[in-house]
């Protein structure tokens, strides 16, 4: 009965190669975030969506990329992944701006 | 000057101890101040968060802000190794979900 879902829970990809990291929700809710945890830091905002409207944060690298093609999914594109993409990626959601967000379990990214 | 300041830790403590964690912040544009837990590979999970200036209490867990020095702080009374984790402060300006995080203390309760 897990709310937030995220696959896989570990991914490998070569430098690079494009790989995209999947988050989904049964919670209906409208706004989506995806943050970024590399070892030993803070999580850091890499963009969210507000339903369908897509708003990213100022100091997001061109090489991340999101897509939502229904309120349940969201995904995250990495174009050309560097050694230093290499982190653990969180998709969170929340039911509007003004409410609790809950975090999924995370897709831990090794660059080789 | 990083926005946000956390004590990485480890800090070890003994099992029924109490244990104090706590966070600086230089944006006084912040209003909502939040702590997560988060096990091992794990997301983060939400442990308390406040609006405003003054204490919260929620069974072991009390949360602490101080506006007027840009604090907060944390406290797990009677400390289980369950607790042991990793504890972030959040921090936001203008919405629950776009947050600043501190980079984490580790916690280490030992039986």
């Amino acid at each position: 009965d897990a709310m937030v879902i995220q696959n896989p829970r570990y991914q490998v990809t070569q430098f690079g190669k494009p790989v995209t990291l999947s988050c989904s929700q049964t919670l209906n809710h409208n706004v989506m975030y995806w943050y970024q945890q590399k070892s030993s830091q803070a999580p850091k905002l890499l963009f969210h969506y507000y339903d369908k409207d897509f708003n990213n944060e100022a100091d997001t690298p061109d090489n991340f990329q999101s897509r939502r093609p229904n309120t349940s999914f969201c995904f995250l594109d990495i174009r050309s992944p560097g050694l230093g993409d290499a982190a653990m990626y969180l998709c969170a959601t929340s039911r509007d701006r003004q409410t609790f967000v809950g975090f999924g379990p995370g897709t831990r990214l090794t660059v080789t | 000057q990083k926005e946000v300041e956390q004590d990485p830790g480890p800090l070890s403590v003994p099992e029924g101890a109490i244990v104090s964690l706590n966070c600086t912040y230089s944006n006084s544009a912040f209003q909502y101040f939040m702590w997560y837990r988060q096990y091992s590979r794990k997301g983060p999970e939400l442990l308390m968060y406040t609006y405003s200036s003054g204490n919260k209490e929620d069974g072991r867990f009390t949360a602490q802000v101080d506006k007027s020095s840009k604090y907060i702080s944390l406290f797990i009374r009677d400390s289980q190794p369950s607790d042991s984790a990793t504890y972030l402060c959040a921090f936001s300006t203008d919405s629950w979900g776009k947050l600043q995080f501190g980079a984490g203390t580790q916690v280490v309760v030992t039986p």
